[in-house]
């Protein structure tokens, strides 16, 4: 089943506007997640580290007055398009670390957001 | 430098062959872990098998084994019997150790992988 969920799966909003997608730990805590970007046919980028009470990590390049990440708990980090414009249209998605038995520190994503600026 | 090398950007292969996908990696940490996600046209990330630095043994997991060569930094996948519903983006990624906790993901291009009927 799922580990990390993300929400929501696809957005479209207005040019200026802003947008929230949510990333949410299932049954496991989770101080550290990730968000990434990737354009179509491209490999994943990471954005920024989201930190649990603390300030998040930002990438070289990416601007952290647009892309406001908050992690107010364990199981929830949310990444804040703000004054969305369409070159923002991207696909973004987070992840977080888990810890199996099996597999270590095993790192799982969540679904995506679809982000359609228009 | 490119930390993680895929070096083929598209494979196809025949339905029930085995097909390996390549990956190269470039670090200087002595413990690092070895990841693979297979993307469909979806866009979820979905974990398929994982090895760390110091695993001995290759890992497996079902019919997705890595073929992990330590002193030649290769980190192929390979899927046996290939199925129809294989046909995705699949990606290398390597974790390296930073300072503090957090432990970033660094990813390859990715290599298309289509099966055929």
């Amino acid at each position: 089943g799922a580990v990390v969920s993300q929400h929501p799966s696809r957005v479209i909003c207005k040019s200026g506007t802003s947008v929230k997608i949510e990333c949410r730990s299932l049954d496991f805590q989770a101080t550290t997640m990730f968000w990434y970007r990737q354009f179509p046919k491209q490999s994943l980028m990471l954005m920024a580290t989201s930190n649990e009470g603390s300030k998040a990590t930002y990438e070289q390049g990416v601007e952290k007055d647009k892309f406001l990440i908050n992690h107010a708990s364990l199981t929830l980090s949310t990444l804040t398009v703000t004054s969305a414009h369409p070159e923002d249209s991207s696909f973004y998605i987070c992840s977080a670390r888990v810890h199996r038995p099996s597999s270590g520190n095993t790192i799982y994503f969540g679904e995506g957001s679809w982000l359609t600026v228009v | 430098a490119q930390k993680i090398t895929q070096t083929q950007p598209g494979m196809f292969v025949q339905e029930k062959e085995a097909v390996t996908l390549d990956c190269t990696y470039d670090t200087s940490d002595q413990s690092y872990g070895l990841f693979w996600y297979k993307q469909p046209s979806s866009g979820e990330m979905i974990f398929l098998i994982y090895q760390g630095s110091y695993d001995e043994q290759n890992a497996t997991e079902g019919r997705y084994s890595l073929n992990f060569q330590k002193a030649r930094k290769s980190a192929n996948l390979v899927i046996s019997a290939s199925q129809l519903g294989d046909s995705a983006m699949y990606f290398c990624a390597m974790r390296e150790a930073l300072s503090g906790s957090a432990r970033q993901l660094t990813f390859g291009s990715g290599t298309q992988l289509t099966v055929l009927p």
